[in-house]
């Protein structure tokens, strides 16, 4: 069984420039998260969709960070302008449904803003 | 969401079994305990996760005592691969899941 799939696996830009992450859960995954995990502490949930709708994006900061997943299946979030404060890895994580506690994490996005 | 509360650190050697324990004082009826593992450069990976007494699988085991106020995490005859960050979670069972992350256990396995 593929798992969860992210690109790029590294993302170097500069502050104020824009810059936009993709993630292909597992195949039947109903549930797709963002999370952010900043070094040394442990991933901060950003989105949760379930199918092609938002269930939770209380902690995205959403004057800079968007996210989609249109036809239910991949996504994309998109960082614009970044901050230097965004430099973190963005990880991808999907599950059967909303009920699940078991969610599979892609090896995520490393950014890092100059 | 129940707050979870687990050592910063532990160390161990090859062979040994590590406990891991976490608190939750206010963790509500429906909540389950949930446990992560995390290896550098990697997202975390379900370890194991249970409600009362006693859960067992190929990775490691869970005890939870009557008052669930805690959670004891155990990893039999650990190897230099089991250096890792333990996360303990208690996802509020009608939160659709969500996982609120703390900073986690580092283990480090010496040999």
């Amino acid at each position: 069984e593929a798992g969860v799939a992210q690109s790029p696996r590294y993302k170097i830009i500069e502050k104020r420039q824009s810059v936009a992450f993709w993630c292909n859960p597992i195949s039947g995954h109903a549930t797709l998260y963002w999370y952010q995990q900043i070094l040394g502490q442990g991933p901060k949930l950003l989105i949760q969709f379930q199918n092609n709708g938002v269930v939770d994006d209380s902690q995205l900061p959403k004057d800079r960070f968007s996210a989609e997943r249109l036809k239910g299946v991949d996504s994309t979030l998109k960082i614009q302008p970044a901050k230097l404060e965004d430099s973190a890895v963005y990880l991808c994580a999907s599950s059967l449904d909303t009920r699940s506690y078991e969610q599979y994490f892609g090896p995520g996005t490393r950014l890092t803003v100059t | 969401l129940a707050k979870t509360t687990q050592p910063i650190s532990m160390d161990s050697y090859e062979g040994q079994e590590v406990n891991i324990t976490c608190s939750h004082n206010n963790i509500a009826t429906n909540d389950y305990i949930t446990w992560y593992q995390q290896f550098p450069s990697q997202g975390p990976r379900f370890i194991i996760q249970g409600y009362k007494t006693k859960v067992t699988n190929e990775v490691a085991s869970l005890f939870i005592p009557a008052d669930r106020k805690s959670s004891t995490l155990s990893l039999p005859r650990v190897s230099l691969s089991d250096t890792a960050v333990y996360y303990c979670l208690a996802p509020l069972y009608n939160q659709g899941g969500k996982l609120i992350f703390g900073q986690g256990t580092e283990l480090s396995v010496k040999p």
